[in-house]
């Protein structure tokens, strides 16, 4: 199994600039969620969705930040314009509640180091 | 409500002796607990997991937690502590809530380990 993919690893841009996250979740899995981690805050859930539909977003910090997810397979973090104090590691998840055991139990990508001069 | 309480922020221990590194939860349902690590520039891994099966559950690299739900507590310890475990973890409470799985990550706890 390929496991959670997120692209790009790195991203360096400059502040009001548009940058666009990726991930792929597990297929399958009918849960996506999508984490910051920043020394200050340590780790905080932004949005997540249920079968491609948004249920939380009350962790997303401000309108500049819009997630998506069209597919099953894809989903997308957005932030414009961007800040110098968006800069963080962004995670994505995925999960599968219909599992034999219904655990909840997340699957991590590598994450996506942003970096806002 | 549902939340999660790690103890301890950073953890200083020894190499070759024992790590505890403590949790405790708050959840209206029989949930799930969790321990994930993060070692510096990665994601997060699955340690181990309790899914109201065996009170006692191992996980990799020797790790080990109780559930103990007259404490609340779901502790994560090691006999013996080695280099490699020098990581962040992170107690993870899931439970069903209004339909969906909630999950409530803890603060996390840095274990330092000293050679």
């Amino acid at each position: 199994d390929a496991g959670v993919i997120q692209s790009p690893r790195h991203e360096v841009t400059e502040m009001g600039q548009e940058v666009t996250l990726r991930c792929k979740p597990i297929s399958g899995h009918d849960y996506l969620f999508w984490y910051r981690q920043t020394m200050m805050r340590g780790l905080e859930l932004l949005i997540y969705f249920n079968n491609n539909v948004p249920i939380d977003d009350s962790g997303m910090p401000e309108d500049r930040f819009s997630a998506k997810m069209p597919n099953a397979s894809f989903s997308t973090l957005k932030i414009q314009p961007s800040e110098p104090r968006d800069s963080a590691v962004y995670f994505c998840a995925s999960s599968e509640r219909g599992g034999s055991l219904n655990t909840g139990e997340l699957f991590f990508g590598e994450g996506s180091r942003l970096t806002v001069l | 409500a549902q939340s999660v309480t790690q103890l301890d922020s950073h953890v200083s221990v020894s190499e070759g002796t024992p790590v505890l590194l403590r949790c405790n939860y708050s959840s209206s349902y029989s949930p799930s607990l969790f321990w994930y690590v993060q070692h510096p520039n990665k994601g997060l891994q699955l340690l181990l997991k309790y899914t109201s099966a065996a009170t006692l559950v191992k996980g990799i690299n020797g790790f080990e937690a109780e559930f103990k739900k007259s404490e609340t507590s779901f502790h994560l310890t090691k006999p013996s502590a080695h280099m490699s475990d020098a990581a962040e973890y992170f107690c993870v409470v899931s439970d069903p809530a209004g339909g969906y799985q909630k999950v409530t990550f803890g603060t996390g706890t840095k274990l330092q380990v000293i050679p």
